[in-house]
């Protein structure tokens, strides 16, 4: 049963535009939501979160947003760069003693120049 | 500061062996787990640990054993390889202070033939 779930395998976007990357989860106990990035041969690494408290978060170029009632979130990439070529992977977890994630399958975004 | 570090890279295993995983981070945290990552499935946490001394299972942990005998160490073991264990492992840590960030390596491709 997967819990947290990333629809799109992959995705192609244009440099300089908007990339959106979706997620969706069924398990109502969890209350912190993360996206972690991940390049070929590296471990992932974390990019942006958000508690379930907020409906928003912004940092520079990433904006994750969350909608409770509808238990989906969605990472925004504004403006793409060539950089952000990786796979992107959304995680789950609820607050409070061990932090452990569940993840997404994974979305691999492309960025054409 | 290496971070988080995995040895080995790489190995090759024929079903019926027993290998270990081990984990190295030098950021003094408190919390160590082990992921897998499929194609397909995202990455899953197979065992974790809260401090030196204590481990827990996770969502997949049948087939492997760990120990954490030291704050900075966590070592994965498989006691009789299967070809279902063929994965990249990777282990990660983080602080218990808040939800969500951990620190990864990166990886540990594992094939058992």
């Amino acid at each position: 049963d997967q819990q947290v779930k990333q629809n799109s395998p992959s995705l192609s976007v244009q440099e300089g535009r908007i990339s959106i990357l979706n997620c969706d989860y069924t398990n109502s106990m969890f209350d912190y939501f993360l996206w972690y990035k991940k390049y070929p041969a590296e471990g992932p690494t974390f990019l942006i979160s958000i508690s379930s408290i907020k409906d928003k978060n912004e940092d520079g170029r990433f904006t994750v947003f969350l909608n409770k009632s509808a238990k989906h979130l969605s990472l925004h990439i504004v403006p793409s760069q060539p950089g952000d070529s990786a796979v992107y992977f959304c995680a789950a977890t609820q607050a409070g003693g061990a932090q452990k994630l569940v993840f997404g399958q994974g979305t691999r975004l492309t960025i054409n120049p | 500061n290496a971070g988080v570090t995995q040895t080995p890279k790489f190995r090759v295993l024929k079903t019926g062996q027993s290998m270990t995983l081990l984990c190295a981070q030098d950021m003094n945290h408190e919390y160590m787990y082990w992921y897998r990552q499929d194609p397909g499935m995202g990455l899953r946490l197979i065992h974790y640990s809260v401090g030196e001394g204590t481990t827990a299972k996770g969502e997949v942990p049948d087939g492997y054993n760990v120990s954490r005998l030291k704050k900075q160490n966590f070592l994965l073991g498989l006691e009789s390889a299967a070809p279902s264990q063929t994965s990249v492992y990777f282990c990660a840590s983080s602080y218990p202070r808040g939800p969500g960030e951990l620190f990864f390596g990166e990886g540990s491709r594992l094939t058992v033939l």
